[in-house]
């Protein structure tokens, strides 16, 4: 059972426009979320985090949201540019999250097309 | 940051043969984290690495097909035993440095068995 939830396995977007990926997750002990980037032949890089108590983290281009309500949280690429093309992976943590391993969504594949 | 040197980064194998995959961290780190991530799948834990104990293996992985060594607080190796196609994958190894903080990645490895 998918406890971090990608159901978008793929995005399109034009340069210059919003990329929104969005992710789901199911355990309500999960307070930690963090988006990765991952190019081709190359190991997941960590992009933005957001802690449970917060609903907003923003950095440059990237903004993430939270909705611990709706157990939704999502990211915000604007504008996009085409070397933000990869596949971004949502994870989430445990509160011990230090010693217990991250828990992935199975990706999106964003395409940002110039 | 962390810095995770992870080798090799592919390599194509015969079946029924074995590879050895080594992660050197710049680092001390308490645990190391091994995952799997087959096409189109999420990264998928294979088993956590303890330095000076057992390795915590996920539900669906064992022992005699991925044995794990940690000799040190900046090292690990996981072979994959017995190869067979359906162990292609890329196999990546990962260590948090503490709680809420993002998790670090190798580069991968990209193994095709054939």
């Amino acid at each position: 059972d998918q406890q971090v939830k990608q159901n978008s396995p793929s995005l399109s977007v034009q340069e210059g426009r919003i990329s929104i990926l969005n992710c789901d997750y199911t355990n309500s002990m999960f307070d930690y979320f963090l988006w990765y980037k991952k190019y081709p032949a190359e190991g997941p890089t960590f992009l933005i985090s957001i802690s449970s108590i917060k609903d907003k983290n923003e950095d440059g281009r990237f903004t993430v949201f939270l909705n611990k309500s709706a157990k939704h949280l999502s990211l915000h690429i604007v504008p996009s540019q085409p070397g933000d093309s990869a596949v971004y992976f949502c994870a989430a943590g445990h509160p011990n999250s230090g010693n217990t391993p991250l828990v992935f969504g199975k990706g999106t594949r964003l395409s940002v097309i110039a | 940051s962390a810095v995770i040197s992870q080798k090799p980064s592919r390599d194509i194998c015969q079946r029924g043969t074995s590879l050895t995959i080594q992660c050197q961290v710049d680092s001390q780190v308490t645990m190391m984290f091994w995952y799997r991530q087959q096409p189109g799948q999420s990264l998928t834990l294979i088993a956590t690495a303890n330095q000076g104990s057992e390795a915590t293996y996920e539900s669906g992985f064992v022992i005699d097909k991925f044995p794990i060594s940690r000799p040190n607080l900046t090292f690990s190796t996981l072979t994959v035993s017995n190869m067979s196609p359906e162990d292609s994958s890329i196999y990546l190894c990962s260590v948090h440095r503490g709680k809420n903080t993002e998790a670090f990645f190798g580069q991968g490895t990209r193994l095709t068995v054939v």
